[in-house]
């Protein structure tokens, strides 16, 4: 069991620019969630997949962001025309879908930066 | 939308010193999770409560869910610096798979 990955840890990006992250979840973890932590806040959902299947999106998640899990795998999150409130770090879960409370397992995220 | 709120915000105290944190909400959960996190990391998981007034002890943090499930603590006895970190704790209701987590309690434990 290696976790949960993510890349890049760090993004540096120019406003507008476009960027996608990676995450890795657990291998046999068929549950896999992004969420998004800005300082000083806890965790705030966006979007939830369960195997390659989007079954939820949180209205924080505008019309930029998309998020794939195209083989119920790995995932990415894209945001197009990056703005400055975009700066947050971008964190990855996964869950086993059936294990009692199904606790969440994180990655160490990715720390986007909007300049 | 189920709002947990945690308090202290911040909490600063000095090694050997016994704390708790709370985390209370207006919502009914039917579980309650406590995670740990550390400086550019993921939160790490400590606890999953589930039944009202249940009792749960980690080595030297005791968690309790409250009676009618909308409230929680966290109690660490004897603080050592290690135990610093964000504390955030985050709920579940029926058998949602989406968590919503307050804003968490950050302690620093000072030698």
């Amino acid at each position: 069991d290696t976790g949960v990955s993510q890349n890049p840890r760090h993004k540096i990006t120019k406003r507008g620019q476009n960027v996608t992250f990676r995450c890795d979840p657990i291998s046999e973890h068929n549950r896999l969630y992004w969420y998004r932590q800005t300082l000083g806040q806890g965790p705030e959902f966006l979007t939830y997949f369960q195997n390659e299947a989007q079954l939820e999106k949180s209205r924080l998640l505008s019309d930029r962001f998309s998020a794939e899990r195209p083989k119920g795998s790995f995932s990415t999150l894209e945001i197009q025309r990056t703005e400055q409130g975009d700066s947050a770090m971008y964190l990855c879960a996964s869950s086993l879908r059936g294990q009692s409370n199904s606790p969440l397992h994180f990655g160490n995220g990715t720390r986007l930066t909007v300049t | 939308t189920q709002l947990l709120e945690q308090s202290p915000q911040f909490l600063s105290i000095q090694e050997g010193e016994n704390l708790t944190v709370y985390c209370n909400s207006s919502s009914v959960f039917s579980s309650l999770q406590w995670y740990r996190q550390e400086p550019g990391e993921g939160p790490v998981l400590l606890v999953t409560v589930v039944t009202g007034g249940e009792v749960k002890k980690l080595k030297r943090l005791t968690f309790q869910f409250g009676d009618a499930r909308k409230d929680s603590s966290l109690h660490i006895t004897a603080a050592q610096p290690g135990d610093t970190g964000l504390y955030l704790c985050a709920g579940a209701v029926g058998s949602n798979y989406k968590l919503t987590f307050g804003k968490g309690t950050l302690l620093t434990v000072n030698p």
